[in-house]
């Protein structure tokens, strides 16, 4: 069965400073994988995905992500975090099938630090 | 930009009422999805929906759940006899393709009292 593992359950970081989370993945294939971003109160936000191709990935706000399948990480960065990024991140995965549920990690809970 | 809209925002029920959660997903999406999400917990998957049938579900997706597409626009989660155990944040997704990246709406918060 697929999982997700991210290892950090909160990541505390300076604003203007760079930021990386990570995101380590079981699945038996090629993995389809996203993040996701979401804000108190607020539905989930999708950062960017990885389907295939080229494995450094380009999201919203910034974002970026890395498929690493030697490591079968995924770990989202941003050079320059800014208050706005406060959030909570979830990395996630989709099964083979056409319409698989995606399986979700625990989440990161990240906090800004003037 | 095209968005999944849930109402109601929040639901406050008597544990063993019926409750019905809509969505709307974006209107040209094809795969409907709920989720749930207990608080402080994970993200869960309940069920996938496409052509007007389940095509997948979890295990937390037992009898007292179902799903319907009534119309061309709504899509809905029933749940027959709620349980304490039932009160979580419930999201409702659409994606446009099988695999695409999934568009979430902001859920709705089940209490169950």
């Amino acid at each position: 069965a697929q999982s997700v593992t991210q290892p950090d359950i909160h990541i505390t970081v300076s604003e203007g400073a760079s930021l990386e989370l990570r995101c380590n993945y079981s699945y038996g294939a090629t993995p389809y994988l996203f993040w996701y971003v979401q804000s108190p109160g607020q539905g989930l936000q999708l950062l960017l995905k990885y389907f295939s191709g080229d494995t450094l990935v380009q999201g919203i706000k910034g974002f970026e992500a890395e498929f690493k399948r030697s490591q079968s990480s995924f770990n989202l960065r941003k050079p320059s975090v800014h208050w706005s990024d406060a959030a909570e991140y979830f990395c996630a995965v989709g099964g083979e099938g056409g319409a698989d549920g995606l399986t979700f990690g625990k989440g990161t809970h990240l906090i800004i630090q003037p | 930009e095209p968005e999944v809209t849930q109402t109601p925002s929040h639901q406050v029920t008597q544990m063993g009422q019926e409750v019905i959660l809509r969505c709307v997903p974006i209107s040209n999406h094809l795969y409907f999805y709920w989720y749930r999400q207990i608080l402080g917990q994970k993200v869960e998957f309940l069920v996938s929906f496409y052509n007007n049938e389940i095509s997948e579900k979890s295990e937390i997706f037992d009898d007292q759940f179902s799903v319907e597409r009534p119309d061309g626009s709504n899509f809905t989660l029933k749940i027959r006899s709620t349980k304490l155990e039932d009160s979580a944040m419930y999201f409702c997704a659409s994606s446009g393709t099988g695999r695409g990246a999934q568009h979430f709406g902001d859920g709705t918060r089940l209490s169950i009292l």
